[in-house]
């Protein structure tokens, strides 16, 4: 299986929250990270854990990390419009390499 | 913007054609990346340049060919292509070995479309 899993689909409702789920399989991934693509853009960071911590909220943006697991999810309160994007996750492998999902695509309907 | 440029953002070739994507970086960093990108795949790690050496191949066919000048620099030489390997190449460069922690700054990326 892939390193890095992430199912390919999320659609939303305008102003509902969206929840994007991911798995990982090193252990030893000491920062979790999450990009968004907009449409003919390259990747932006959007936000990163450390692997110590089990949540951390950057305002509508809300990450947790379930270590024992590897799960690691991304919630978007209030989504709108402008959130429509590919969202991946991806984990550390090194001080240099990081091993990306497929991305999500989440699409806000009105 | 993102401080990476990536020409041309698209590209149309044939498969005996030679061509050559560029990735440039005002950013300072020490270590530059190409990814493809394609449908629904994760995105594949092609090269990795640290401090101008390929410290990265990761079983990519020969027919794609990395250059690193500089470490604002990079290229990818394009030689006789299959129609599989249209897809979205992505530059990206970050400032490696600040601990374990590797923010990557990406390129727009070259849309390529191989006839």
């Amino acid at each position: 299986g892939e390193d890095v899993e992430q199912s390919l689909f999320l659609s939303v409702r305008e102003g509902d929250s969206s929840v994007i789920n991911c798995t990982y399989t090193d252990s030893s991934s000491t920062y979790l990270y999450w990009y968004k693509q907009e449409p003919g853009a390259g990747l932006q960071l959007l936000t990163y854990i450390f692997s110590n911590m089990d949540m951390k909220q950057d305002q509508r943006l809300t990450v947790l990390l379930n270590k024992k697991d590897k799960h690691l999810s991304l919630r978007i309160a209030d989504t709108q419009t402008g959130d429509s994007a590919i969202y991946f996750c991806a984990e550390s492998r090194s001080d240099y390499k990081l091993s990306f999902g497929a991305g999500t695509t989440v699409t806000v309907r009105a | 913007e993102t401080g990476v440029t990536q020409t041309p953002r698209h590209l149309v070739m044939g498969m005996t054609n030679k061509k050559s994507l560029k990735c440039e970086q005002h950013l300072g960093h020490n270590a530059m990346y190409w990814y493809k990108q394609s449908a629904k795949k994760p995105l594949e790690l092609m090269f990795v340049y640290n401090f101008k050496e390929q410290t990265e191949n990761n079983s990519v066919p020969s027919r794609f060919s990395p250059e690193c000048p500089n470490s604002s620099h990079l290229f990818l030489h394009l030689h006789t292509l299959q129609p599989e390997d249209s897809a979205l190449y992505l530059c990206a460069s970050s400032q490696a070995g600040s601990g374990r922690y590797n923010e990557q700054f990406f390129g727009p990326g070259t849309r390529l479309t191989v006839l």
